[in-house]
């Protein structure tokens, strides 16, 4: 089954403590991104990859890191969480090149909810 | 910079009935692709349909369809006979640089809480 699996689900730390949010796509996508959801602001990009090693700030990407080590993964790393990075993320995936039809939409893992007290 | 403006914060329907959620767009782009998503209560991102900005004909996916006026930079969801679990969030989104692959982002309006009744 083509999936977007993101960890953890749920996640509640305390200011400061470094974490990771992992995600991982098997569908061989050459797209990842990193979204945010907050209310009233719809989804905002915080990092893209367009490919292995290559990875670009979004319109969001204060007190956020990505690497893209491999194909399939693209982990988010918070080094010093802040109360404001409490949010909804995504992570999503998606072919590199929309075809006549389409074919190109962006698949979405589960979301993390993330909470920093 | 592209764009999206989705101005129904909230909208209510009757089961069974057509709804219209709206959303325009600006670019500058002449490639580029229309997307609609759904959120229910559960959180997870549900892609509807997709308008590419060079396809003539309208886009519909079973109950859904896109309203597409380029002219206007308007493209509308139209849900038919709406269901009670139609009741989300929605989301227009585009992405821009179809063609080249050099657009990657999805840019997000706000979001309509479509309610659906009985």
């Amino acid at each position: 089954e083509a999936q977007v699996t993101q960890n953890p689900r749920y996640l509640i730390t305390v200011t400061g403590k470094k974490l990771t949010v992992t995600c991982s796509q098997n569908m061989n996508h050459e797209y990842m991104s990193w979204y945010r959801q907050d209310p009233g602001l719809g989804l905002r990009q915080i990092y893209y990859s367009m490919n292995v090693e290559v990875t670009d700030k979004g319109d969001v990407p204060e007190g956020y890191k990505v690497s893209r080590k491999e194909k399939r993964n693209f982990p988010l790393i918070l080094e010093s969480p802040s109360p404001n990075q409490t949010s909804l993320y995504f992570c999503a995936s998606s072919r590199a090149i929309l075809l006549q039809g389409g074919g190109t939409e962006a698949f979405f893992g589960q979301g993390t909810r993330l909470t920093v007290v | 910079a592209q764009k999206i403006t989705q101005t129904q914060p909230g909208m209510f329907v009757q089961e069974k009935e057509a709804v219209t959620l709206d959303c325009t767009y600006d670019t500058s782009d002449q490639s580029y692709g229309l997307f609609w998503y759904k959120q229910p209560s559960s959180g997870e991102m549900i892609f509807l349909i997709y308008q590419g900005s060079y396809d003539e004909q309208n886009a519909t996916e079973g109950r859904y369809s896109l309203n597409f006026q380029k002219a206007r930079k308007s493209a509308n969801l139209v849900i038919s006979a709406s269901q009670l679990g139609d009741s989300a969030m929605y989301f227009c989104a585009m992405r821009e640089d179809i063609l080249t692959g050099g657009g990657n982002k999805l840019t997000f309006g706000t979001g309509t809480q479509l309610k659906v009744e009985l």
